[in-house]
């Protein structure tokens, strides 16, 4: 079974404005990845923070994570047309290299 | 510069016919992915490797088949395509807790 949901399923936004996507796991992680995918195209590798870690900032992305909720969320600040794209999030089960991926959450900045 | 290829970006087949999807890496890492995405959902494991340790994931249909004859190299063989089968195919690598996506291969089945 699907390890990550994400909510919303889609989200649209004007350009400017700031982007939340949540995701919930299951099971007991090392992390936690966040990922972006360009319509028609990979995955791109975006931020990662570890199960001991409560936030974690790059540029405009800020993700959180909370273990006791079995919880994560994207914050995009200061959104840009060329954040359109579907988000992803993803977990990495203890001991393995088996990564499972959300349902994603498709984000549309209207310039 | 390009360090997940695979080949083709598109790949039509027909009904029941084997079709063989390449993927290449020039990161020289260890784990290997092999995914299948459907429209709008999320990429779905089918195998992975560590060096050439096969991992198959229990859904995974006897239909697919991989093989990864050295470290670069990795296919994956779909032996009689349905139309359940038309999908993206999305091969990575990782290093570390990183994945590495190629572009992905849609493959339409006729």
């Amino acid at each position: 079974s699907q390890q990550g949901e994400e909510d919303p399923q889609a989200l649209s936004i004007q350009e400017g404005e700031n982007a939340t996507m949540n995701c919930s796991y299951k099971t007991s992680i090392n992390n936690l990845q966040w990922y972006r995918q360009n319509s028609g195209r990979g995955l791109v590798h975006l931020i990662l923070i570890r199960s001991n870690e409560r936030e974690k900032h790059s540029g405009r992305l800020r993700v959180t994570l909370d273990t006791s909720k079995k919880s994560s969320s994207l914050l995009i600040t200061a959104s840009r047309a060329a954040d359109t794209a579907s988000y992803f999030c993803a977990t990495d089960s203890t001991g393995g290299f088996k990564t499972i991926f959300g349902a994603g959450t498709r984000l549309f900045v209207k310039a | 510069d390009a360090m997940v290829i695979q080949n083709p970006r598109y790949q039509v087949t027909q009904f029941g016919k084997p079709v063989t999807l390449s993927c290449s890496q020039t990161l020289n890492h260890n784990v290997m992915y092999w995914y299948q995405q459907k429209s709008s959902q999320a990429p779905k494991l089918l195998f992975h490797y560590y060096d050439k340790d096969f991992n198959n994931e229990a859904d995974t249909p006897d239909n697919f088949q991989s093989r990864r004859p050295n470290t670069s190299f990795c296919f994956l063989d779909i032996r009689s395509p349905g139309l359940g089968d038309a999908a993206m195919y999305l091969c990575a690598t990782r290093r570390g807790d990183t994945q590495y996506f190629g572009p992905g291969t849609r493959l339409t089945v006729l």
